[in-house]
């Protein structure tokens, strides 16, 4: 079964700093991984995926992430934090295990503060 | 395009009472869905997923139970609950393993 691990439930950064924030993953089959970020009390919206194509993936909102195999990660990084970015950020995997069905595994979140 | 609603976005109920939460997807046809509960630190878990009408498969005993009723409708539900089912309920649906979320329900049950 796959599994995912997110390094760090909560990340504080200043304004204009680098952001990054941290995910790896197990999987015995090549994975599909996903950001999704959450706003207080909404659902999640999808930042980027990584479906086996580029092994880097940028997104929306200026963020971007980088599959690495060689050490089972897909940290999601972005160059210059937003007080808008402040929320809790999810990292998840599914396989293709031969039928439609995708189900997605969670990492437990990472919140992210970002202060002026 | 595709859109998801989910309804009611906030809901308190005594132990006991039953439930009832009902997600629908439009701008699809036959799409998977799923419902997930999300507890504060414990991230998001699968409760249930459905890839057709009447089908429904449960991740996790517990008090709850979901229907597909129609193909884009899936409707989550229990009979009588309990303070451990309060939490924070999300719909969804996916395509090519792109899943993509409602606003979810926040639940409360006292």
């Amino acid at each position: 079964a796959q599994s995912v691990t997110q390094l760090g439930s909560h990340v504080s950064v200043s304004e204009g700093a680098l952001v990054l924030l941290r995910c790896n993953y197990s999987s015995s089959v090549p994975p599909y991984l996903f950001w999704y970020v959450q706003y207080p009390n909404q659902g999640l919206q999808l930042l980027l995926k990584y479906t086996s194509a580029a092994t880097l993936v940028k997104g929306i909102n200026g963020f971007e992430a980088e599959f690495k195999k060689s050490e089972t990660s897909f940290h999601l990084t972005k160059p210059s934090a937003h007080m808008s970015d402040a929320a809790e950020y999810f990292c998840a995997v599914t396989i293709n295990s031969g039928g439609s069905n995708y189900k997605l595994t969670f990492g437990k979140g990472t919140l992210l503060t970002v202060n002026p | 395009s595709q859109t998801i609603h989910q309804w009611p976005a906030t809901l308190v109920q005594p132990v006991g009472s039953p439930l009832s939460l009902e997600c629908t997807v439009e701008g699809t046809s036959n799409p998977n869905l799923y419902w997930y509960r999300q507890a504060a630190g414990r991230g998001l878990q699968l409760l249930f997923y459905s890839v057709g009408i009447g089908q429904i498969s449960s991740e996790v005993p517990q008090n709850l139970s979901a229907s597909r009723p129609q193909d884009r409708q899936f409707i989550l539900s229990s009979k009588k609950l309990l303070l451990s089912d309060s939490g924070f309920y999300l719909c969804a649906w996916s395509v090519l393993a792109v899943a993509f979320f409602g606003q979810g329900t926040r639940l409360t049950v006292v």
